[in-house]
C-alpha cells in the first residue's frame, strides 16, 4: 500500500482566514480524494482530484470554498477558505489502489476559533 | 439521506470472544464494500473488502459477510484482541460509471475489547 503524509497534522486558525493542507504520496497514483470528518460524524467525500484535470466536487462542496490543486501524480493540496467554526474537522486525503480500496493519510485536525 | 448505516454506536466484548459489527445500506448501485479501522489521531486503515459477487471473504481473524437481498453486511473478528479496540467504519462503492472511486461511509462503531 502507498505511504501517505499530510501537512500540517493539526492547526488552530482564526475565522476568516484560509489554510492549505498538503498531501504527499510515495508513489504515483491516478486518483486522490479529499474527505472531511466533522466531530462525531462519519467521513464525507469533498472532492476527487485527478492530475491534469479540474477536481470533481461532491454535492454541498464548492471550489470557491475548497480549492484543490493536483500538480503531479504524487501531490495534492486542499485549501479551506474563509474559515468559520463549522469548518472545524479532520481533513483526510486518500489514494486509490490497484483495486477499489483506498488508503488514507493520517489526517489534518483543524480547529477554527 | 444516510445511504450506509451502522446502527450500533458502540460494542464491548471480552478478549477471545467474537466481535460482530453490522452495516446496512440502501443504494442498490453499491457493488463493493469495505471495512476500515481507525485509531485516534490516525487515518482509517483498510481491513477487508468484499465484492457483491461474493457472500463471504476471509482474511485471518477477519471475515466479512454480505447479504445482498437484505442489503446488509457484517464484520466478524475472531478471536477479539485488546489491540482491536478502535472505531470501525463500513464503506460502500458503486464501481461503475461516474461514481467510480467514491466511498460512502457509515457513522462508525466504537469497538472495545476488554482483557
Amino acid at each position: 500500500s502507498a505511504v501517505i503524509s499530510q501537512k500540517p497534522s493539526r492547526d488552530i486558525c482564526q475565522r476568516g482566514t484560509s489554510l492549505t493542507i498538503q498531501c504527499q504520496v510515495d508513489s504515483q497514483v491516478t486518483m486522490m480524494f479529499w474527505y472531511r470528518q466533522q466531530p462525531g460524524q462519519s467521513l464525507t467525500l469533498i472532492a476527487t482530484a485527478n492530475q491534469g484535470s479540474e477536481a470533481t466536487y461532491e454535492s454541498g462542496f464548492v471550489i470557491d470554498k475548497f480549492p484543490i490543486s493536483r500538480p503531479n501524480l504524487t501531490f495534492s493540496t486542499l485549501t479551506v477558505s474563509n474559515m468559520s467554526p463549522e469548518d472545524s474537522s479532520i481533513y483526510l486525503c486518500s489514494v486509490d489502489s490497484s483495486g477499489y480500496e483506498q488508503y488514507f493519510g493520517p489526517g489534518t485536525r483543524l480547529t477554527v476559533t | 439521506d444516510q445511504q450506509v448505516k451502522q446502527n450500533s454506536p458502540s460494542l464491548s466484548v471480552q478478549e477471545g470472544r467474537i466481535s460482530i459489527l453490522n452495516c446496512d445500506y440502501t443504494n442498490s448501485m453499491f457493488d463493493y464494500f469495505l471495512w476500515y479501522k481507525k485509531y485516534p489521531a490516525e487515518g482509517p486503515t483498510f481491513l477487508i473488502s468484499i465484492s457483491s459477487i461474493k457472500d463471504k471473504n476471509e482474511d485471518g481473524r477477519f471475515t466479512v459477510f454480505l447479504n445482498k437481498s437484505a442489503k446488509h453486511l457484517s464484520l466478524h473478528i475472531v478471536p477479539s484482541q485488546p489491540g482491536d479496540s478502535a472505531v470501525y467504519f463500513c464503506a460502500a462503492s458503486a464501481t461503475g460509471g461516474t461514481s467510480y472511486g467514491k466511498l460512502t461511509f457509515g457513522q462508525g462503531t466504537i469497538l472495545t475489547v476488554h482483557p
